[in-house]
């Protein structure tokens, strides 16, 4: 079936330094996704989201890139801080198509620990 | 962003006992509601979407006698673990859907830990 996934389950990084977590995706039906940070104990939480007619997004510090070509989509974390570890998610969202609500596919989540 | 409150946060019940978890919109209306389950390093798992005054559509292989899901307003859904064993234990995260400005976003709650001894 169709599904989002990661290419990499763990990251680790330097304080202060750039980070960046993939996600690939392959249903090509899908046209918005959303990056979610989750801590541990906590619900997910919405960091930045784009739609297919974009292939560029940025928020404070996040910037997500998005190649329909390659069906990849990738979240970059600047000057990335202490506060960032926790788990990132990537889902798609296939809006109305094949009498979907909406119903996001998460990926499996890819771990972030920063180092101080 | 939208606020997404869920109630309790963790729960600690007796096997066989049945645990009520709200979930509610507090600045926003959502039309429809999503329950997930989540087990330790694992993804969300959808449960079942819950749409206000209909019936919920449940996943593939979820128990809609055992997970009873009610969503009575625009505001509020409610998910009914129904004669809970420990195997229910697991941690609960509802969404609500926000189409506002066009998009199809989900804000999610804090989770709702239970525990069934």
């Amino acid at each position: 079936g169709e599904s989002v996934g990661l290419h990499l389950p763990t990251l680790s990084v330097q304080e202060g330094d750039n980070s960046i977590i993939n996600c690939a995706y392959s249903n090509s039906a899908s046209d918005y996704f959303i990056w979610y940070k989750q801590e541990s104990g906590k619900g997910p939480q919405f960091i930045i989201d784009i739609r297919s007619n974009m292939d560029k997004r940025q928020g404070q510090r996040v910037t997500v890139l998005l190649n329909k070509t390659v069906k990849h989509l990738s979240l970059q974390i600047a000057a990335t801080q202490p506060g960032d570890s926790a788990v990132y998610f990537c889902a798609e969202n296939m809006g109305n198509y094949g009498g979907s609500q909406g119903n996001l596919i998460f990926g499996k989540g890819t771990k972030l620990s920063v180092k101080p | 962003g939208a606020v997404v409150s869920q109630h309790p946060s963790r729960v600690i019940c007796k096997s066989g006992t049945s645990v009520k978890i709200e979930c509610r919109s507090l600045d926003f209306q959502a039309t429809t509601m999503f329950w997930y389950r989540q087990f330790p390093k694992q993804s969300l798992m959808l449960m079942a979407t819950s749409n206000e005054g209909s019936k919920a559509t449940y996943e593939q292989g979820v128990e809609k006698d055992k997970f009873l899901i009610n969503h009575a307003s625009l505001t509020l859904s409610t998910l009914t673990v129904t004669s809970a064993h420990p195997e229910d234990s697991s941690f609960y995260i509802c969404s609500a859907r926000d189409g506002r400005g066009g998009k199809d976003t989900q804000y999610f709650g804090p989770g709702t830990r239970l525990t069934v001894l």
